[in-house]
């Protein structure tokens, strides 16, 4: 079965240092990847996405992530954080099997120190 | 533009009672519809999912069934709550194969 899974539950930074979230998921055929982020009272909102092309993807707010097909992975990435990058990340994969599906990470929860 | 019109924001319901939460979409045609469960530390788990009217895929078995009477209507359902059932509930869209989730405001259930 499809599935999408974030290696790192929390993370805590403080503010310059860069960030990389992993992402793997597992499903052999043609994928579409997404990046979404919640902000602390505020609902979902897409960062990036890929769909074929460049594998480097570069999304809103500095944000980046890179489609590695041979790793199943696409890992987000930003070179320096802000305190307002303080949200939840969710890591999505779209696959079409017999219904265009969306499946969603567990999310990281990421902390940058003022 | 997409909009999604999720209702009610925040409910509170007895257990044994019935559920109905709705949602509606404007500004595309034969969408894909979600219904997202979210939880802390487990991210959104896929509910139910909708290709088109009538046709309503379930992801995991549960207390509750979905049902897209129109094409821009999907209606989450229950006909007995349980505690359990308590979450934060998203209706997504999805306009093409090609295209990111769209999500509503959500609806905050909590089941006393």
């Amino acid at each position: 079965a499809q599935s999408v899974s974030q290696h790192n539950h929390h993370v805590i930074l403080s503010e310059a240092a860069s960030l990389e979230l992993g992402c793997n998921y597992s499903y052999g055929g043609t994928v579409n990847l997404f990046w979404y982020v919640q902000y602390p009272g505020q609902h979902l909102q897409l960062l990036l996405k890929y769909f074929s092309g460049d594998p480097l993807v570069k999304g809103i707010k500095g944000f980046e992530a890179e489609f590695i097909k041979s790793k199943f992975s696409f890992n987000l990435r930003k070179p320096s954080v802000q305190w307002s990058d303080t949200a939840e990340y969710f890591c999505a994969v779209s696959s079409y099997t017999g219904g265009f599906k969306t499946i969603f990470g567990a999310g990281t929860r990421l902390f940058v120190k003022a | 533009s997409q909009t999604i019109h999720q209702w009610p924001a925040t409910l509170v319901q007895p257990v044994g009672s019935p559920l109905s939460l709705e949602c509606t979409v404007e500004g595309t045609s034969n969408p894909n519809l979600y219904w997202y469960r979210q939880a802390a530390g487990r991210g959104l788990q896929l509910l139910f999912y909708s290709i088109g009217i009538g046709q309503i895929s379930s992801e995991v078995p549960q207390n509750l069934s979905a049902s897209r009477p129109q094409d821009r209507q999907f209606i989450l359902s229950s006909k007995k709550l349980l505690l359990s059932d308590s979450g934060f509930y998203l209706c997504a869209l999805q306009a093409g194969t090609n295209t990111e989730a769209f999500f509503g405001q959500g609806t905050r259930l909590t089941v006393v």
